[in-house]
């Protein structure tokens, strides 16, 4: 089966740098999400890991390395806005499914 | 461009009762997928439609069940609600990646939320 951890919850100040970790076991595994997901919303996409190293989208990087299952989500600049939950997702399997993490609850405080 | 549309939004039923909720995916999209999540809780994978054929399937009893129309649009039903079924079902359509080279991001609807008493 998929088992995906990331910590429940977050705590960084506005301005600041946080990252967020996810690790995953999963069998043929083909990439990695990270969504945001505002309270009462649907998640959004953020970005998209199919190789190793770093994605860089703005203040928004994504990291992954597959040999050890691990991926981290970095946000720089905090704003009060990003207050939100980080869902970690895998995309696996012949038909493409996408698993996804409990989430991790992150607040953005000034 | 309109994104994927849900209905209802919010809906209350009792026990026992059926319930049908319905999605449009987004414009070109042609897979739907449809998770539930709880409170707190991550999305779980209950189904995955392509060519109005489910070709995944999640840990959910056959109480869940769903269609897909040939205009790509999908139906989630459940049967025999029970109290434990209460939660936002997400609806999420992408464009099947036949070559299993690109990302095929998920866009999500804005959920259908329900409650049963």
């Amino acid at each position: 089966g998929q088992n995906i951890d990331q910590p429940t919850e977050m705590t960084a100040t506005e301005g600041a740098i946080v990252q967020i970790n996810c690790t995953y076991q999963t069998s043929g595994f083909n990439g990695l999400f990270w969504y945001q997901q505002h309270a009462g919303e649907a998640p959004t996409f953020l970005s998209y890991n199919v190789l190793d190293g770093l994605e860089e989208k703005g203040r928004f990087s994504s990291f992954l390395s597959r040999s050890k299952g691990y991926s981290y989500l970095l946000l720089k600049e905090l704003q009060m806005k990003d207050s939100a939950s980080y869902l970690c997702a895998v995309r696996w399997g012949g038909y493409q499914k996408v698993t996804f993490g409990t989430g991790t609850k992150l607040q953005v405080i000034p | 461009d309109a994104g994927v549309t849900q209905s209802p939004t919010h809906l209350i039923k009792t026990r026992g009762q059926q319930v049908t909720l319905r999605c449009s995916p987004k414009s070109g999209h042609d897979t739907v997928s449809w998770y539930q999540q709880a409170l707190g809780q991550g999305p779980q994978f209950i189904f995955q439609y392509y060519e109005e054929e489910e070709r995944q399937r999640g840990n959910f009893p056959d109480r869940f069940s769903g269609h897909q129309f040939p205009n790509y649009s999908s139906e989630l039903n459940v049967n025999a609600l029970l109290l434990g079924d209460s939660a936002l079902y997400l609806c999420a359509s992408s464009l099947k990646d036949l070559q299993g080279s690109g990302a095929n991001v998920l866009t999500f609807g804005a959920g259908s939320r329900l409650t049963v008493l």
